[in-house]
């Protein structure tokens, strides 16, 4: 079974600092790999995803990640945070299986990042 | 993306009893999926919704706790049956264009006491 482990529970950053969240997963097949983040109060959502191509992937808000296959990597970065960029952030992966349900996310536990104005 | 609401957005409940969740969405959706969020864990896939035919349960999640309805595509209910307090938690609805992209609710806080 797949599974995804982030490695950090809880981050503190300083306005400006740079940011990387680590994320790992195990599965040997095809993968796609997914960033949620949830601000408080608000719903769960997309903050960019990798399903082929370019390993380094763009989302929103200046965030971004890089897929690695031979680590089975997915972290994200960011350069420069920002307060507003306090949320809980959540790898997932979505694999392939021969019966074509590609439906399925697997989540990490998530990473809390509080940004210090 | 799509919108998506949930009733109620928090309950407390008591032991033994059951709560209905209502997760509505502003258009057509063919997959519609319900997550558990407990405190300090991952989400954790419950179960798949599908439009007039049963929910397809994920390993750990029987339909007998966890009944689901899929009237329609744009509506879906998910019952927490003869509660305890091991069920407190946050449940999610969520919709997904497909690839694994899901869209989610905001989620129903439940306390069982």
């Amino acid at each position: 079974a797949q599974s995804v482990s982030q490695h950090n529970h809880h981050v503190i950053l300083s306005e400006a600092a740079s940011l990387e969240l680590g994320c790992n997963y195990s599965y040997g097949g095809t993968v796609n790999l997914f960033w949620y983040v949830q601000y408080p109060g608000q719903h769960l959502q997309l903050l960019l995803k990798y399903f082929s191509g370019d390993p380094l992937v763009k989302g929103i808000k200046g965030f971004e990640a890089e897929f690695i296959k031979s680590k089975f990597s997915f972290n994200l970065r960011k350069p420069s945070v920002q307060w507003s960029d306090t949320a809980e952030y959540f790898c997932a992966v979505n694999s392939f299986n021969s019966g074509g349900s590609n439906y399925k996310l697997t989540f990490g536990k998530g990473t809390l990042l509080t940004v210090n104005p | 993306s799509a919108v998506i609401s949930q009733k109620p957005s928090r309950d407390i409940c008591q032991r033994g009893t059951s709560l209905t969740i209502q997760c509505q969405v502003d258009s057509q959706v063919t997959m519609m999926f319900w997550y558990r969020q407990q405190p300090g864990q991952s989400l954790t896939l419950i179960a798949t919704a599908n439009q007039g035919s049963e929910a397809t349960y994920e390993s750990g999640f029987v339909i007998d706790k966890f009944p689901i309805s899929r009237p329609n595509l744009t509506f879906s209910t998910l019952t927490v049956s003869n509660m305890s307090p091991e069920d407190s938690s946050i449940y999610l609805c969520s919709v997904g264009p497909g690839m694994g992209t899901q869209y989610f609710g905001p989620g129903t806080r439940l306390l069982v006491l």
